[in-house]
């Protein structure tokens, strides 16, 4: 199985500090799609981000970024000057197109402290 | 945009009967609709893949005759658990894919989850 791995069980950070969540990604596939998904305690997914094994362009979005390196199958995401409402379970996950089932990583517990 | 609908939200069951979850694509036809069970504090798992008129794709170790899995519009795609036992209580995820705005790319939507537990 081309699996994802989440290292990060669990992180915990006082509020306003900068996190980094790792990925690393196992993929045969010269196409291929990444995610981020965040899981807040409601349960409900919130999409954050798809890109295609062809971008490897770095993303920002507001206080989020994201680094894709194909070099070491990593796609990492950091929150930067975090705040409470970031405290959530994040999940990282690879698809083999923008729709076909995800496989999902084992999540990253993440606790912002005030 | 895209939404997702989950019906019911949350359901409470008695071991032994049957639990029927609904999983709708609200503005937009799913071709294809994926079911996912997360136990609690665990990731996502894909039981099966469903698309329209044909018969689900069940991924290895779920039993297709527990998880009974019926797509029968471009619209909707239901889960059923039959006998439901307590090690069946899970959240249940549905995702439908689709074009869901003008000149988009097929995307996955994921539904808002099922809260299923069984006494």
């Amino acid at each position: 199985a081309q699996k994802v791995t989440q290292a990060q069980t669990e992180i915990s950070v006082v509020e306003k500090e900068d996190v980094t969540l790792d990925c690393v990604y196992e993929t045969r596939d010269t196409t291929y799609y990444l995610f981020w998904y965040k899981q807040p305690p409601s349960g409900e997914l919130v999409f954050l981000i798809r890109r295609n094994s062809f971008d490897e362009q770095n993303e920002i979005s507001g206080r989020y970024s994201w680094n894709f390196q194909k070099s070491t199958s990593s796609f990492n995401f950091t929150i930067t000057a975090s705040q409470v409402v970031d405290s959530a379970v994040y999940f990282c996950a690879r698809g083999n197109s923008s729709a076909s089932k995800i496989i999902f990583g084992s999540g990253t517990r993440l606790s912002i402290r005030p | 945009g895209a939404v997702v609908s989950q019906h019911p939200s949350r359901v409470i069951c008695k071991s032994g009967t049957s639990v029927k979850i609904e999983c709708r694509s609200l503005d937009f036809q799913a071709t294809t609709m994926f079911w996912y069970r997360q136990f609690p504090k665990q990731s996502l798992m894909l039981m099966a893949t469903s698309n329209e008129g044909s018969k689900a794709t069940y991924e290895q170790g779920v039993e297709k005759d527990k998880f009974l899995i019926n797509h029968a519009s471009l619209t909707l795609s239901t889960l059923t658990v039959t006998s439901a036992h307590p090690e069946d209580s899970s959240f249940y995820i549905c995702s439908a894919t689709g074009v869901a705005e003008r000149g988009g790319s097929e995307t996955q939507y994921f539904g808002p989850g099922t809260r299923l537990l069984v006494l």
